[in-house]
């Protein structure tokens, strides 16, 4: 158990929708980032929040925001929908702008009909 | 561009073998090397993290090792069991972000 949760776990959703998953990271961590993980594939980072800021942002279009509250928790929120946007969604929890070991939550199944 | 790669895709041993998975990596000014365990459909286990100036970590069963210099880290893991079976990704980190090779699916057969 790393202490990171994600919720929910499983979502259909039709192309053209919005959405929003959530991660609560382990308390103290100061840096969530968030990844995209395909089946088959490794993740890829989508964007890291620091202190309630974006700190950093993997190649993915603006339709992929976050934001991140003072409550350790965390939103990832993907507008319009496409179909590759089904996926396995992985937080990670850390401190110091994830240099450090990064906890991993349970991750948040996609699927875009 | 960061890219990390993992050699073989898939791996099928008997259990009691020892192995040795392999990650190759283009950034040589990475702050740490990492390798997780991912059951299916399921999160990352860390399993090891390696800073930088560190050429080895040892937990239990599990060796890694990392040469800056050629671009490589093993994971070698001794005694293998069927419950090793998943798949094995390691990730170099970057300045802000963890950067994966596509894994190594792992089966142990009993």
């Amino acid at each position: 158990e790393t202490g990171v949760t994600q919720s929910p776990t499983h979502l259909i959703k039709t192309r053209g929708q919005q959405v929003t998953l959530r991660c609560s990271s382990q308390s103290g961590h100061n840096t969530v980032s968030w990844y995209q993980q395909a089946l088959g594939q490794g993740p890829q980072f989508i964007f890291q929040y620091y202190r309630e800021e974006e700190n950093g942002r993997g190649n993915f279009p603006p339709r992929f925001s976050g934001l991140q509250f003072p409550n350790y928790s965390s939103e990832l929120n993907v507008n319009a929908l496409e179909l590759d946007d089904s996926a396995l969604y992985l937080c990670a929890s850390s401190d110091d702008r994830g240099q450090e070991t990064q906890y991993f939550g349970p991750g948040t199944r996609l699927l875009v009909l | 561009k960061q890219e990390v790669t993992q050699i073989p895709a898939a791996l099928s041993v008997p259990e009691g073998e020892n192995l040795v998975l392999n990650c190759s990596f283009t950034d040589s000014a990475i702050y740490n090397l990492q390798w997780f365990r991912q059951d299916p459909g399921k999160g990352l286990t860390s399993l090891l993290l390696i800073q930088s100036s560190q050429r080895e970590q040892t937990s239990g069963r599990l060796n890694a090792s990392l040469d800056k210099s050629s671009g490589r880290s093993t994971l070698y893991i001794a005694a293998s069991q069927p419950g090793d079976s998943a798949t094995y990704l390691c990730a170099e980190q970057g300045a802000q972000k963890l950067v994966f090779g596509q894994g190594t699916r792992l089966t142990i057969n009993p």
